[in-house]
């Protein structure tokens, strides 16, 4: 079974630009989910998605990030304008069941550093 | 909001030693108990996880872990470490009514052969 699929794997920016993640959950997982990893730190969830719908967004900073599932598939996250402070492991991850101990599968992240 | 804890940020051991990292959250109702593991260049990856039932739990590679709802506890275990479990360890949690993980800081686990 392939697993969460994230790209790019590296990008590096200067403040005040965009950028733009990728994620491919694993093929009929319903749920998505974006987390940030600052260094030194767990991973926190920004948001999570059910099938293309936002089920919890409260720790997503809107007025510079944003994210969407067409189709209730591959999902994007978006960061406009970046900060210093948005250098972090950005993870994806996914899970097939609509319970509250449903695994969750990660995938390799991409590590964004902003100069 | 729940948080999760853990106390030992960098644990060094030789192999064959014991193991046990600490893990506590802070949450009255009913929980979901896990924890991650990251080894070098690798995604993240569960370890074992504890919904009901018997509160000691094992998952792969030895690891075991044991709820302890009066302490509010979710300690990992090992008995004897080997270079391979050299890692980065994370507890997490699950709050009743929520799917996402809420995670520790980590424990970066270091074994010397």
């Amino acid at each position: 079974e392939a697993g969460v699929a994230q790209s790019p794997r590296y990008k590096i920016i200067e403040k005040r630009q965009s950028v733009a993640f990728w994620c491919n959950p694993i093929s009929g997982h319903a749920t998505l989910y974006w987390y940030q990893q600052i260094l030194g730190q767990g991973p926190k969830l920004l948001i999570q998605f059910q099938n293309n719908g936002v089920v919890d967004d409260s720790q997503l900073p809107k007025d510079r990030f944003s994210a969407e599932r067409l189709k209730g598939v591959d999902s994007t996250l978006k960061i406009q304008p970046a900060k210093l402070e948005d250098s972090a492991v950005y993870l994806c991850a996914s899970s097939s069941g609509n319970r509250d101990n449903s695994e969750q599968f990660f995938g390799p992240g991409t590590r964004l550093t902003v100069l | 909001a729940q948080s999760v804890s853990q106390h030992n940020h960098h644990v060094i051991l030789s192999e064959a030693a014991s193991l046990e990292l600490g893990c506590n959250y802070s949450y009255g109702g009913t929980v979901n108990l896990f924890w991650y593991v990251q080894y070098p260049g690798q995604h993240l990856q569960l370890l074992l996880k504890y919904f009901s039932g018997d509160p000691l739990v094992k998952g792969i590679k030895g690891f075991e872990a044991e709820f302890i709802k009066s302490k509010f506890s979710f300690n990992l275990r090992k008995p004897s470490v080997q270079w391979s479990d050299t890692a980065e360890y994370f507890c997490a949690v699950i709050v009743t009514g929520r799917r996402a993980l809420t995670f520790g800081s980590g424990t970066r686990l270091q074994v010397q052969p």
